[in-house]
């Protein structure tokens, strides 16, 4: 099975960059997608096909992804985007989606 | 707007099956899209149980194949699971999200249902 590496936690001060990484064997031949889930509340997807963004999501969100990582980076980060995100793929070998473990995000 | 509502017993017994309903509005199950379950048990990550396509098609988690079941009843524009022979394991919130074709992203998601597995 395809397995998605993601660190458990980060943290970061308000106004700055946080980059959260995804690990996947030669991921770059997949389409990643995003996912934020504040505490309580269901996932939002935030990025799809790597780099798109949803209608609502702020351009401070972007996405890229090559070789083995794929990375959402979240610019002049707020404390509203204090929360648990996690990428997304679709094995095709397997027919199956896969999500990584998740990395909490907290701002300082 | 397109909008997804979950329901179902909060408590399951083990060894029992679990069944839960997401009533779809704002779009009509049958005119295309994929539709998806997605589970989270207390305090851990997303894991993705199984995606029903418009036609009927399914595909499951390589882990819970043979256990559940994912079904679409076009009159009650709804989709159901079955999980059978659950354990304390399958305690969980149980999310159902449209899937988009063919990026296989989750663009809209329900509430949530929790669902314990008691005795």
């Amino acid at each position: 099975s395809y397995v998605l590496t993601q660190p458990p936690s980060m943290s970061v001060a308000p106004g700055k960059t946080a980059r959260i990484t995804c690990g996947g064997n030669n991921i770059e031949s997949k389409s990643v997608h995003w996912y934020q889930q504040r505490p309580g509340q269901a996932p939002v997807l935030v990025i799809y096909y790597d780099r798109d963004r949803p209608s609502g999501i702020p351009e401070r969100f972007s996405g890229s992804n090559s070789g083995n990582t794929a990375t959402l980076t979240i610019s002049r980060v707020e404390a509203g985007d204090e929360a648990d995100y996690y990428c997304q793929v679709w094995h095709s070998d397997s027919d199956s989606v896969v999500f990584g473990g998740g990395t909490k995000m907290t701002v300082l | 707007q397109v909008q997804l509502q979950e329901s179902g017993p909060g408590l399951v017994k083990p060894s029992e099956t679990l069944s839960l309903t997401c009533a779809v509005s704002g779009y009509s199950v049958s005119s295309g899209y994929s539709w998806g379950w997605i589970r989270q048990p207390p305090g851990k990550g997303l894991e993705w149980i199984g995606s029903i396509y418009h036609t009927g098609t399914t595909d499951y988690s390589p882990s819970l194949r043979g256990r559940a079941l994912l079904s679409l009843d076009t009159s009650k524009n709804q989709i159901s699971l079955r999980l059978t022979s659950v354990t304390a394991s399958d305690t969980a919130l149980y999310y159902c999200a449209r899937q988009r074709v063919p990026s296989r992203d989750f663009d809209y998601w329900g509430q949530g249902s929790l669902v314990t597995v008691s005795s």
